[in-house]
């Protein structure tokens, strides 16, 4: 089992829509999560941090279940430049902040 | 202005040939990271750096070497032992915060290695 998990989809939806991402880890030491935006042959730009309590992000909601180790990112209305991979990120804060990535969940949004 | 800079941004190499990738950032970010993304995959690390003239093996650090002389560079040598060196190689930087702990990692725009 990978130690973080990510429903690779695709996920194709049209414009204005609400689509839910979620991902899984197994390492329950880890503290620190992070949601990335990968676009197509470029690098990951960090999307937001998130956070025990919930955080929102103009249409970005990202949520935490510790207990069931879960995270998810929400993104209402969406764009058509919402179209990229998402990465979920797990880490430790020992070891200079070692991460391990999620394989991505590519989205796809169509006029 | 401020970043991570990775050269070359493709890199065709010949089996049985090192070749050595640049990272410099001056962001005056603590910790340096390598790693390697294949198609329809995740990151993997390779090596990572949290202070100059040392550094840790990552996940899949068999074939690669690497050296932080100086806190701003982090190269990275493919060598000829690594079997599949085909792939996208990403290097990222943080900055370590009061308590021991790092903020978010940053990420330079990569290099694409491709083995003839």
């Amino acid at each position: 089992r990978k130690e973080v998990e990510q429903d690779p989809g695709p996920f194709n939806v049209p414009e204005g829509a609400t689509v839910a991402f979620n991902c899984t880890y197994s390492n329950s030491a880890s503290q620190s999560f992070f949601w990335y935006r990968q676009d197509c042959r470029k690098e990951p730009k960090l999307l937001m941090s998130v956070y025990s309590s919930g955080n929102e992000d103009g249409r970005f909601t990202a949520q935490l279940n510790r207990a069931s180790q879960y995270i998810s990112l929400l993104i209402r209305d969406s764009k058509l430049s919402d179209s990229a991979t998402y990465l979920c990120v797990v880490r430790k804060n020992t070891n200079a902040g070692k991460s391990t990535f999620g394989d991505g969940t590519t989205l796809t949004v169509k006029p | 202005d401020g970043g991570i800079t990775q050269s070359p941004k493709y890199l065709f190499r010949k089996e049985g040939q090192n070749v050595t990738l640049s990272c410099e950032q001056n962001l005056n970010h603590d910790a340096m990271y390598w790693y390697r993304q294949d198609p329809g995959q995740g990151l993997r690390l390779i090596y990572y750096s949290q202070i100059v003239n040392d550094f840790q093996k990552g996940d899949i650090a068999e074939g690669y070497s690497v050296s932080r002389e100086k806190k701003e560079s982090f190269p990275l040598t493919v060598t000829s032992a690594q079997k599949n060196p085909t792939a996208f190689y990403l290097c990222a930087s943080s900055m370590r915060v009061s308590g021991g702990s790092y903020n978010e990692q940053f990420f330079g725009p990569g290099t694409r290695l491709t083995v003839l």
